[in-house]
């Protein structure tokens, strides 16, 4: 089946360094990625939408300069925590959908980054 | 977009079959119903999506009845391994759109 890689798992680093994130789908091309945000306890939040060779789109209240989204290609998408600190320290995670995009294939999400500022 | 009701939790023991009701009163025409799982410290993994009445697979039924305002994911003979949070979504069925999550079930099987 689909899979979505995420990679690193984990990172740790000080405040004020710039973490990226990649999402690569294996086996299928996704011309639109998604970003979620998972703090603990709680829901998924959609951060944003990657879009092959254009701009992301950002949900309100998400600082564009702050999350750096690039998807240079059909099958990975970077997110780029800029100037990273304690606040940012969260579980971010990826997803894509195969095929057109429509309902009819599911979203398969990535396993996540655990994301620590000290 | 349609928003979804679940219960917060659900306590269940081994073997048992365990049912999750979803509501989505607003369900759009087009819109799809798609069932999430998820572990701590994972990725949400798709279980089960249907359109209406019922949809079978090797791990989960869902069950959508005509009217469609809400839906409700079986589990049949569950294990502890199935302890997770299970998230109802509707899905838009439109190119390059998002899956919006709510709180979704978190499900605690005991043995």
């Amino acid at each position: 089946g689909a899979v979505v890689s995420q990679h690193p798992s984990r990172v740790i680093c000080k405040s004020g360094t710039s973490v990226k994130i990649e999402c690569r789908s294996l086996d299928f091309q996704a011309t639109t990625m998604f970003w979620y945000r998972q703090f603990p306890k709680q829901s998924l939040m959609l951060m944003a939408t990657s879009n092959e060779g254009s701009k992301a789109t950002y949900e309100q209240g998400v600082e564009k300069d702050k999350f750096l989204i690039n998807h240079a290609s059909l099958t990975l998408s970077t997110l780029t925590v800029t100037s990273a600190h304690p606040e940012d320290s969260s579980f971010y995670i990826c997803s894509a959908r195969e095929g057109a995009g429509g309902a009819g294939q599911p979203q398969h999400f990535g396993d996540g980054t655990r994301l620590s500022i000290l | 977009l349609a928003k979804t009701t679940q219960p917060i939790s659900m306590d269940s023991y081994e073997g048992q079959e365990v049912n999750i009701t979803c509501s989505h009163n607003n369900i759009a025409t087009n819109d799809y119903i798609t069932w999430y799982q998820q572990f701590p410290s994972q990725g949400p993994r798709f279980i089960i999506q249907g359109y209406k009445t019922k949809v079978t697979n090797e791990v989960a039924s869902l069950f959508i009845p005509a009217d469609r305002k809400s839906s409700t994911l079986s589990l049949p003979r569950v294990s502890l391994s199935d302890t997770a949070v299970y998230y109802c979504l509707v899905v838009v069925n439109q190119a390059g759109t998002a899956l919006i999550f709510g709180k979704g079930t978190t499900l605690s099987v005991s043995s």
